[in-house]
């Protein structure tokens, strides 16, 4: 199984401050098909997970612009250039490339 | 609005039986792949099952092959998980995902196993 490593596992922010996410796979994560299957979620406290960013840089509808990924093959970032009240609870990436699906441990997103 | 709504979560007896119900609305629930994913405060999310648009293809985690098997009735729009054999570590908050990007999530039902 594909291995998924987050760091750090927690972060403490103040709003208004940039804030970085690592995701590491330990496997490559580029298909054959010249995509990249990495994804982002962020779930805030008594919620579902939501999506944030697919293949590795694409933001979902509705996902403002301060959240922006980056990376390929097997070392991934999540970056938000300003952190508003909104964005905090636990981030996870997750590689959809090989069965089974897996997810990184998580990266609680705190109120400094 | 797009929606994936989860029933059928409840207290069971290791070695009982459980069926989980998701129901979809306001997309074309026959053109997708569709997942149920699990979360646990332990293990974090963990995907267990898939299953392609017409359910002719079926994929599942190591740890549930053999006891749990998805199913899908597109007439219904839903998706089923019907788990069997269950396992105190089966106890989780399971989710059904529309697997595009896995970008709609249900709210989720809460299964719990013990005696």
């Amino acid at each position: 199984d594909i291995v998924m490593t987050q760091t750090p596992l927690s972060l403490s922010v103040t709003p208004g401050q940039p804030a970085s996410i690592s995701c590491k796979s330990s496997q490559s994560l580029l298909h054959s098909d010249g995509r990249t299957y990495l994804y982002w979620y962020l779930q805030k406290p008594g919620q579902s997970p939501q999506l944030l960013i697919y293949e590795v840089s694409s933001r979902f509808s509705g996902v403002p612009d301060r959240f922006s990924g980056s990376g390929s093959g097997t070392d991934f970032t999540l970056k938000i250039s300003r952190v508003e009240a909104e964005d905090f609870g636990v981030y996870y990436c997750m590689q959809g490339i090989h069965l089974p699906y897996t997810f990184g441990q998580g990266t609680k997103l705190e109120i400094k | 609005e797009v929606q994936l709504v989860e029933s059928g979560g409840g207290l069971v007896q290791p070695g009982g039986s459980l069926r989980v119900s998701c129901a979809a609305s306001e997309f074309t629930f026959s053109n997708y792949w569709m997942s149920w994913v699990r979360q646990t405060p332990g293990k974090g999310l963990e995907w267990v099952a898939n299953i392609n648009e017409d359910g002719s293809e079926k994929y599942y985690v190591d740890s549930v092959k053999g006891r749990f098997t998805i199913s899908r009735d597109n007439a219904k729009n839903s998706l089923y998980l019907q788990m069997n054999s269950l396992r105190v570590e089966d106890t989780a908050v399971y989710y059904c995902v529309r697997q595009t990007a896995f970008d709609i999530w249900g709210q989720g039902t809460v299964v719990t196993v013990s005696s």
